[in-house]
């Protein structure tokens, strides 16, 4: 079947510019998981979803962050006033919720000019 | 705060030799999970160990998860060029079977035919 999915692949915006990133986890998975990834390191956690409640946000960076998961389904990241320290691979990854194995989707390059 | 460690940073290892990633935190885990992730792609879920002095093994993979669930290790025997890739350890705080993965910064393997 269908693996998690994410749009745009890629994301070039100007410095101060607002930018949304959507996820499309596999279908009927309950958690849904948002990283981000610099090149040579390890995902590092932003925030976590179990439905559409966010149940974990100590992850995101600042408040130009945000994330919504409003139907239980496809997620939304938000950056507000983006800022080239930003730039980044943003990747999702979702979960049955049991043993919640992570299923990673492909990620956004999000590049700040 | 929660802490995960991975050594080595790089392995190169000429193709049938054995390898090795340690992984290591900073307080005691509830599980741990390893992946993989291929140049180019995102990570993918390898296994999970949950018990204390759990060892499990995949053809030629080990994962070994330490008495005090503080360390892990996966061993790679008779390395082949497919198994090429950056291999990440991700724990889970003590306490919590869901949410939050601290991963590591991963080995990069390179295997030289």
């Amino acid at each position: 079947g269908a693996g998690v999915s994410q749009s745009p692949r890629y994301k070039v915006t100007k410095r101060g510019q607002d930018v949304a990133l959507r996820c499309d986890p596999i279908s009927g998975h309950v958690s849904l998981y948002w990283y981000r990834q610099a090149l040579g390191q390890g995902p590092e956690f932003l925030t976590y979803f179990n439905y559409e409640a966010q149940q974990d946000k100590s992850g995101l960076p600042n408040d130009r962050f945000s994330a919504e998961r409003p139907e239980g389904s496809i997620s939304t990241l938000t950056i507000q006033r983006t800022e080239q320290r930003d730039s980044a691979m943003y990747r999702c990854a979702s979960g049955t919720g049991g043993a919640d194995t992570q299923y990673f989707g492909p990620g956004t390059r999000l590049t700040v000019l | 705060g929660q802490q995960v460690m991975q050594i080595p940073q790089y392995q190169h290892v000429q193709e049938g030799e054995d390898f090795t990633t340690y992984c290591n935190s900073s307080t005691t885990l509830s599980n741990i999970q390893w992946y993989k992730q291929r140049p180019g792609g995102h990570p993918v879920f390898l296994i999970q160990l949950v018990k204390s002095g759990e060892v499990k093994k995949q053809k030629r993979l080990t994962f070994q998860f330490g008495e005090a669930k503080k360390n892990s290790s996966l061993h790679i025997t008779a390395t082949q060029t497919t198994d090429v890739g950056t291999y990440f350890c991700a724990g889970r705080a003590r306490g919590s079977t869901l949410g939050r993965l601290y991963f590591g910064r991963g080995t990069q393997l390179t295997v030289w035919p």
